[in-house]
């Protein structure tokens, strides 16, 4: 157990509509790291976000925004679905704002398995 | 640019035998290289790292990955695999100073009774 949780664990949801993905990350981390792993794609960094402001992004999609809570926990927001938004969607945590030092230990939540039809 | 290539998709290898995972490296600047393990249906799981202090690096479940800088290589090796290993393992590198994972397409292992 990474101590990173993610819920819902599955989700089913039809094209053009909207869904929030949550992520709570370990005790302490400031840093949270959203991945999306498809089997077109790979494995793929879509957005950081470090004690709540956004530190990078990545290959994320106009459609997608996330932000993180004062609480530390996280929200992946994905919107206007297709059916090649169908993939794993992780969330891992780090202490690390990844700054200077490029050593960034990232724990990773089991995931969320979503399915657009 | 920084990137990780996974020479191989799929490996297999009999019980017992010496497991081989390649994995070479591009990068502008000293990197930090990771291993990471995927069981079906799971999260990945850290199983080592490699963070500029010793190259050779020792990590979870017996396995062990050797940085060659001339070779730009970060080898994953266990000496003998057991069933439990079967699993899907990926590369990845630290992307600079922003920290995110830039990761491999991965290479599923099977292990042969």
């Amino acid at each position: 157990d990474s101590g990173v949780t993610q819920t819902p664990k599955h989700l089913i949801t039809a094209t053009g509509q909207r869904v929030t993905l949550r992520c709570s990350p370990r005790s302490g981390d400031l840093s949270v790291y959203w991945y999306q792993q498809s089997l077109d794609q790979g494995l793929q960094f879509l957005i950081q976000y470090y004690n709540g402001e956004e530190r990078a992004k990545g290959n994320i999609l106009e459609r997608f925004s996330a932000q993180q809570f004062p609480d530390l926990h996280s929200e992946l927001n994905l919107s206007s679905l297709e059916l090649g938004d169908s993939a794993l969607y992780f969330c891992a945590s780090s202490t690390l704002a990844g700054g200077k030092s490029s050593y960034n230990e990232q724990f990773f939540g089991p995931g969320t398995r979503l399915t657009v039809l | 640019a920084q990137s990780v290539t996974q020479l191989g998709s799929h490996v297999s290898v009999s019980e017992g035998a010496l497991v081989l995972l390649r994995c070479n490296y591009s990068s502008s600047v000293p990197p930090y290289l990771f291993w990471y393990v995927q069981y079906p249906n799971q999260g990945l799981q850290l199983l080592l790292k490699y963070t500029s202090a010793a190259t050779l690096v020792k990590g979870i479940n017996g396995f062990e990955a050797e940085f060659k800088k001339s070779e730009t290589s970060f080898h994953l090796t266990k000496p003998s695999a057991h069933m439990s290993d079967a699993a899907e393992y990926f590369c990845a590198v630290s992307r600079g100073s922003q920290g995110n994972l830039i990761f491999g397409k991965g290479t599923k292992l099977s292990v042969k009774p």
